[in-house]
């Protein structure tokens, strides 16, 4: 019973570099989503997408990329990391994007450093 | 600007009594409200809802108020347990908007 499965659980990043954090997800949701959770600020949204192929952005996209060629997949990318977007992220999906008939089902997160 | 708010960082109960957390919000056209628990190390799990329509919406222990004049939501427990020790999520979301806006959370202590 995985649910959603965020890889790596931890990572530390050189400013500049570039990774792409995995989620992925075992339900069949439509709905995918990426958050990322700063002390003072809550869970902000980066990224979502409703569907295979439909991706949009969220409050705080810049400096992340996102695709979504599968139903299960939705990785994040890092095209060059900052100290700024050093935060835990967390991975969410669910049926429907207002988590009202289907709650948003959230990963474990990814806690990442960048030096 | 962030339309959804707590408040209170944190907050400490003793075990047996009530915990009331609060959230206020400024976006008028919000339609479901829902509150998120998260343990550490850990996802947020949902917890409760209530649609805009509804003042009161209730879960076992768990019951939450909205406020609709004062654009001001709670979450009560009661009674508290020390399992109930964990940072609280509310959440608002504005049918069709497909994003769920979040505060930035309380952290709940249950002291025994």
């Amino acid at each position: 019973n995985a649910g959603v499965t965020q890889t790596p659980k931890f990572q530390v990043l050189k400013t500049g570099q570039s990774m792409t954090l995995q989620c992925a997800q075992d339900m069949n949701h439509e709905y995918m989503s990426w958050y990322r959770q700063d002390p003072g600020m809550g869970l902000r949204l980066i990224h979502y997408s409703v569907g295979a192929g439909i991706t949009d952005q969220g409050e705080v996209p810049n400096g992340y990329n996102v695709s979504r060629s599968t139903t299960e997949d939705f990785p994040l990318r890092l095209l060059s990391a900052a100290p700024s977007q050093t935060s835990v992220y967390f991975c969410a999906s669910s049926e429907d994007e207002t988590g009202l008939d289907s709650p948003l089902h959230f990963g474990n997160g990814t806690r990442l450093t960048v030096t | 600007d962030q339309q959804v708010k707590q408040n209170s960082p944190s907050l400490s109960v003793q075990e047996g009594r009530i915990s009331i957390l609060n959230c206020d919000y400024t976006n008028s056209m919000f339609d479901y409200f829902l509150w998120y628990k998260k343990y550490p190390a850990e996802g947020p799990t949902f917890l409760i809802s209530i649609s805009s329509i509804k003042d009161k919406n209730e879960d076992g222990r768990f019951t939450v108020f909205l406020n609709k004049s004062a654009k001001h939501l709670s979450l009560h427990i009661v009674p508290s347990q020390p399992g109930d020790s964990a940072v609280y999520f509310c959440a608002a979301i504005q049918q069709g908007a497909q994003k769920l806006v979040f505060g930035q959370g309380t952290r709940l202590t249950i002291n025994p």
